[in-house]
């Protein structure tokens, strides 16, 4: 199946920093979604981007399909901003179950 | 804003007992999953569900789990047996053909 590599697996930030977080898949997509876990365990949505770029207030996302990667972008970071971050992709061509990366564990720091 | 909801937050159940698992998905979504994660791991796929069968299940969907829409609404997860391997967060999710939108979870402590 789908490989999914999410980079780095430990962030820690000081309020205010901007980070970049990094997926990169093994296999062609046609479906990518980012996720937040909160500190609750939640998972909440934070973007469906197959291809091109989104923004949402002070995150951003951009996948480039062609070589298998998307990036996600956290500006001026919150405390808030804290928790895991999934990277998920369908697991091969015709399924809709997803893959998950291992995620991206930040920390905001006050 | 609609959202997928999962009953009860946090589940306590002794081995070898059956437990339900209850989600209530987007009104007007028709793909419905089921998917876990074990403590400190990631979220791995359990089953997927369309027109009222399923379409998609994982190996860890093994004979001891089933899913059901009883009533046109609810969409539920059972474990027959429980093992104390069971025990993780169980989310439900509901989606259009790509996006998938994922409920709070419930957290299954098998004793």
């Amino acid at each position: 199946g789908i490989q999914v590599e999410q980079s780095p697996p430990d962030l820690i930030l000081q309020e205010g920093a901007n980070s970049t977080l990094r997926c990169n898949f093994s296999d062609s997509v046609n479906n990518l979604q980012w996720f937040h876990q909160n500190p609750w365990g939640q998972l909440i949505n934070l973007f469906y981007i197959p291809s091109g770029t989104k923004q949402n207030g002070r995150l951003s996302a951009t996948t480039v399909a062609t070589e298998r990667y998307s990036l996600l972008y956290i500006s001026s970071s919150q405390t808030t901003d804290s928790g895991v971050y999934f990277c998920a992709v369908p697991t091969g061509a015709g399924s809709y179950q997803l893959t998950f990366g291992k995620g991206t564990k930040l920390s905001v720091i006050p | 804003e609609p959202e997928v909801t999962q009953t009860p937050s946090h589940q306590v159940t002794q081995m070898g007992q059956e437990v339900i698992l209850r989600c209530v998905p987007i009104s007007n979504h028709l793909y419905f999953y089921w998917y876990r994660q074990i403590l400190g791991q990631k979220v791995e796929f359990l089953v997927s569900f369309y027109n009222n069968e399923i379409s998609e299940k994982s190996e860890i969907f093994d004979d001891q789990f089933s899913v059901e829409r009883p009533d046109g609404s609810n969409f539920t997860l059972k474990i027959r047996s429980t093992k104390l391997e069971d025990s993780a967060m169980y989310f439900c999710a509901s989606g259009s053909s790509y996006e998938q939108y994922f409920g709070p979870g419930t957290r299954l402590t098998v004793t």
